[in-house]
This record gives structure tokens, C-alpha cells and sequence, in this order.
């Protein structure tokens, strides 16, 4: 069974930076993509950058750029979420899903999803 | 950046009746267009990939069209479960993706 589970929720200040872990079982962690999703409280869902787990490039969404770095540990099977800079609008549940299989990456959905990891900013 | 608006922002629905929901893209995507379930405090699931093609485990009842710039999701007999948000997401242009604000199917 693929199971995404993700680090428990966190409380920052203002200007800090948190770090979320999604730790993957079920699938051959290297063989896909491994996307970040960001949904504030009542709102939609907000693409955040995806990372191959292999080499550990990155790309991610202009709106983030500079402040998310999203990295991958292959021993472990952990993806890894940073944020910078937090202020109060990034509270908001954050989650990794399962990006496309690296040999068929046009297929870019994202399937399935860790539970999500609270993040709450306030000083 | 690629738009994508769903429409209505809210669906009020029987159960056992028909729910269309509606997606539209402000430029072509051609097939490349999914749609998840999202209810509350869980995770989104993925329902429908490539405009049509349903997930693993998702019921017959739930099925997708369209292509370009106009989608649909229609579940054609809406059972207590059906309830919850639904998004779109286009991934035309790779590795960006953008999801839809969102439909909420709510028992009438």
C-alpha cells in the first residue's frame, strides 16, 4: 500500500522557518516526482514545486520562489518541505503528493496525497 | 500562468440526483486535466485524469469530458458520500500545474 505520512503540525513566529518531512512507503521513492500543495485555511489548493527524489533538482512555483526550498533524502524515503520568511498568510495546511512516474512525467498528476501538516504563524 | 475557473462556486443537490460541475481553462490544455475530491479535513483524492480516465477505485457513476478549454465532471447519481469539494487541475505545461478555486456539492 503507497502511504505519504507527513510531520506533525507546527507553530511559528513570524520571520522563522519551518521544515516539513513526508515520509513515502508502497513505491520505489526515486522512480517519481514528489509534489508540495499549499491550502490556507477555507481556500483552494495552491501549487508550491515538486522535486525529483533521484538527483534532487527542484522547480518551483514563481510565487514561492526564494523562500521554499523542497529537497529529498533517498536512505530515508523522506521528502522534505522548507519555508522561509514565514508570515501570516502562509497558515495554511501543507501537503506532498506523488508527482508522475519519472518515464511518463506528462501524466502530471498527483496521486496520493499525505494527510497535510498544519502550519500556523502567529507571533 | 494557466487560469482555471470552476463554476458553480456552490452545487445544492439531492441525493440520487445528477451533479455537472464545470471547469473551464483560460487557454487550451488539451487533455491534460484532472479532478479531485476533497472533503473536510482530508486530504484531496485524485477521481479523473486525462479529462476522463477514472482513477483507481472511483465508481462509475463519476465521469469526466471535454478537452481544450471546457471540462465537465458529472456524477450521475449522487450518493451521501458525493459530498464534499471538488477541483480541477490542468498540467498542460510541464512541471506547472493550477488547480480550479473549487466546487462545493452540498445536500439540497
Amino acid at each position: 500500500e503507497v502511504q505519504l505520512v507527513q510531520s506533525g503540525a507546527e507553530v511559528k513566529k513570524p520571520g522563522a522557518t519551518v521544515k516539513i518531512s513526508c515520509k513515502v512507503s508502497g513505491y520505489t521513492f526515486t522512480d517519481y516526482y514528489m509534489h508540495w500543495v499549499k491550502q490556507a485555511p477555507g481556500k483552494g489548493l495552491e501549487w508550491m514545486g515538486l522535486v525529483d527524489p533521484a538527483d534532487g533538482e527542484a522547480i518551483y512555483a514563481e510565487k514561492f520562489q526564494g523562500r521554499v526550498t523542497i529537497t529529498a533524502d533517498t536512505a530515508r524515503d523522506i521528502a522534505y518541505m522548507e519555508l522561509s520568511s514565514l508570515r501570516s498568510e502562509d497558515t495554511a495546511v501543507y501537503y506532498c503528493a506523488t508527482g508522475p512516474l519519472k518515464s511518463n512525467y506528462a501524466e502530471n498528476c498527483l496521486d496520493p496525497w499525505g494527510q497535510g501538516t498544519l502550519v500556523t504563524v502567529s507571533s | 500562468e494557466i487560469v482555471m475557473t470552476q463554476s458553480p462556486a456552490t452545487l445544492s443537490v439531492s441525493p440520487g440526483e445528477r451533479a455537472t460541475l464545470s471547469c473551464r481553462a483560460s487557454q487550451s490544455v488539451s487533455y491534460n486535466l484532472a479532478w479531485y475530491q476533497q472533503k473536510p479535513g482530508q486530504a484531496p483524492r485524485l477521481l479523473i485524469y486525462g479529462a476522463s480516465t477514472r482513477a483507481t477505485g472511483i465508481p462509475a457513476r463519476v465521469s469526466g469530458s471535454g478537452s481544450g478549454t471546457e471540462f465537465t465532471l458529472t456524477i450521475s447519481s449522487l450518493q451521501s458520500e458525493d459530498f464534499a469539494v471538488y477541483y480541477c487541475q490542468q498540467y498542460n505545461k510541464w512541471p506547472q500545474v493550477t488547480f480550479g478555486g473549487g466546487t462545493k456539492v452540498e445536500i439540497k
